[in-house]
C-alpha cells in the first residue's frame, strides 16, 4: 500500500524557518517525481514544488522561489521541503503528493499544517 | 500565466447528473485530471488522462476533455460525491489547478 506521510508541522513566527518532510513507503520512491502542493485555510489547491527522481532537477512557484528548497533522500525514501523567510501568506496544510505516468498526483499524504504568526 | 476557470459551486439532486467544467486555453490539447476533497481530508484522484478512472473510483465518476473545456461528470450523484472538486493540468513544466468547485448534493 502506497503511503506518504508529512511531518514537521509548526508554528513559527514571520521571518521564521520550518522544514517538512515526507516519508513514503509501499513504492519504489527513487523511480518518481515527487511534489509539495499547499491548501491555505479555506481556499484552493496551490502547486508550491517539484523534484525529478533522481533529484537533479527541481521547479518552484514564483511565490516561494528563493525561500523554499526541496530536496530528496532516496536511500531514506523521504521528501523534504525546507521553508526559509517564512510569511504570513505561507500559513496553509503542505501536502506532498506522487506524481503519476500522465502528470496526474496519484497519491497524497496527510497533509501537515504550518501556521506563520507573531 | 495559464489558468483554469471553475464554477465556484454546482448543485444537484441525489440521483441525478452533476456536471462539473473547467476551463482553459487549448486545455483539450493537454491532459486533464480531477480531485475530490471532503473537509479535513486530502485532495483524493477521481479522473486522470482526461476520462481514465483510478482503481477504487466508481463507475459514475466520468471525465471528457476537448477544445477549451474538461468537463467532470458524476451520474446518479450519492450524498457522499458531496466536495470540493479541482481541475488539474500541466503547462509546460508547471502544474496548474483550478480555483475548485463545491458540489452540493440538495
Amino acid at each position: 500500500e502506497v503511503q506518504l506521510v508529512e511531518s514537521g508541522e509548526g508554528l513559527v513566527q514571520p521571518g521564521g524557518s520550518l522544514r517538512l518532510s515526507c516519508a513514503a513507503s509501499g513504492f519504489t520512491f527513487s523511480r518518481y517525481a515527487m511534489h509539495w502542493v499547499r491548501q491555505a485555510p479555506g481556499k484552493g489547491l496551490e502547486y508550491v514544488s517539484a523534484i525529478t527522481s533522481n533529484g537533479g532537477s527541481t521547479y518552484y512557484a514564483d511565490s516561494v522561489k528563493g525561500r523554499f528548497t526541496i530536496s530528496r533522500d532516496n536511500s531514506k525514501n523521504t521528501l523534504y521541503l525546507q521553508m526559509g523567510s517564512l510569511r504570513p501568506e505561507d500559513m496553509a496544510v503542505y501536502y506532498c503528493a506522487r506524481k503519476g505516468q500522465y502528470g496526474e498526483f496519484d497519491y497524497w499524504g496527510q497533509g501537515t499544517l504550518v501556521t506563520v504568526s507573531s | 500565466s495559464y489558468e483554469l476557470t471553475q464554477p465556484p459551486s454546482v448543485s444537484v439532486s441525489p440521483g441525478q447528473t452533476a456536471s462539473i467544467t473547467c476551463s482553459g486555453d487549448k486545455l483539450g490539447d493537454k491532459y486533464a485530471c480531477w480531485y475530490q476533497q471532503k473537509p479535513g481530508q486530502s485532495p483524493v484522484l477521481v479522473i486522470y488522462q482526461d476520462n481514465k478512472r483510478p482503481s477504487g473510483i466508481p463507475e459514475r465518476f466520468s471525465g471528457s476533455n476537448s477544445g477549451n473545456t474538461a468537463t467532470l461528470t458524476i451520474s446518479g450523484t450519492q450524498a457522499m460525491d458531496e466536495a470540493d472538486y479541482y481541475c488539474q493540468a500541466w503547462d509546460i513544466s508547471t502544474v496548474v489547478f483550478g480555483g475548485g468547485t463545491k458540489l452540493t448534493v440538495l
